[in-house]
């Protein structure tokens, strides 16, 4: 079956650190993989994407390679801000119509 | 813009009422979704529903239904709301499969339901 897991969280980090947030994946087929983000009282809001095997998504200064290989599609940003608090879910679909998504990770940086 | 919209953001209810959560969209979507968030569980798919008046029960339908009448509007009912089913509500929509590059969903804020 399809399903994420992504690492437990929360993080806390000093701004301007190095951010990493692990995903991995199983799935069936050729996946597209998601990352969503929700900030405090809304919805969620894509914040990347890959459609194929070592596509790198990126916006707003965070990137995510999928990677078959290892099943995996971490989300990284070299130096963090406050504003990027946060929770960040993993996701993926094999049909676009059915994503499956992980428990999400709270992120939470400090000045 | 994409725009998905939710009735209420914050719904307080008694046990055995009847509940109506709305959701609507403006892009003219075949997708819609509805997800309940708890923590620690992420988000659970409870229905979704790919056309007007098609519907596909997700992972948690129990105590739940849904009606697409039309297709910019999709509704989940609570039967007889149960203080379990205290939790955030979202709702979502993605345009239909396309090629090999499949759509992301786009979401509404969400509504936060307390049953008491």
């Amino acid at each position: 079956g399809n399903s994420v897991t992504q690492m437990e969280g929360p993080v806390t980090l000093s701004e301007e650190a190095f951010l990493t947030i692990n995903c991995t994946y199983t799935a069936t087929g050729y996946p597209s993989l998601f990352w969503y983000v929700q900030y405090p009282g809304e919805g969620l809001q894509l914040l990347l994407k890959a459609t194929k095997a070592d596509d790198k998504g990126s916006n707003k200064g965070f990137e995510a390679t999928y990677r078959k290989e290892t099943t995996s599609f971490h989300l990284e940003k070299g130096s963090v801000q406050v504003s990027d608090s946060a929770v960040y879910f993993c996701a993926l679909t094999n049909t676009g119509n059915q994503f499956y998504f992980g428990t999400g990770t709270s992120l939470t940086v400090i000045p | 813009d994409v725009k998905v919209t939710q009735s209420s953001r914050y719904l307080v209810k008694r046990t055995g009422e009847k509940v109506f959560l709305e959701c609507v969209q403006d892009m003219d979507h075949e997708n819609m979704f509805w997800y309940r968030q708890d923590p620690g569980l992420g988000l659970r798919l409870i229905y979704f529903s790919y056309d007007v008046k098609m519907k596909e029960k997700g992972d948690i339908p129990e105590g739940y239904s849904v009606s697409r009448e039309k297709k910019e509007r999709f509704s989940l009912i609570l039967e007889s709301a149960s203080t379990n089913q205290t939790s955030m509500y979202l709702c979502a929509s993605s345009p239909s499969k396309g090629g090999i590059s499949y759509n992301e969903q786009f979401f509404g804020p969400g509504t936060r339901l307390t049953v008491l």
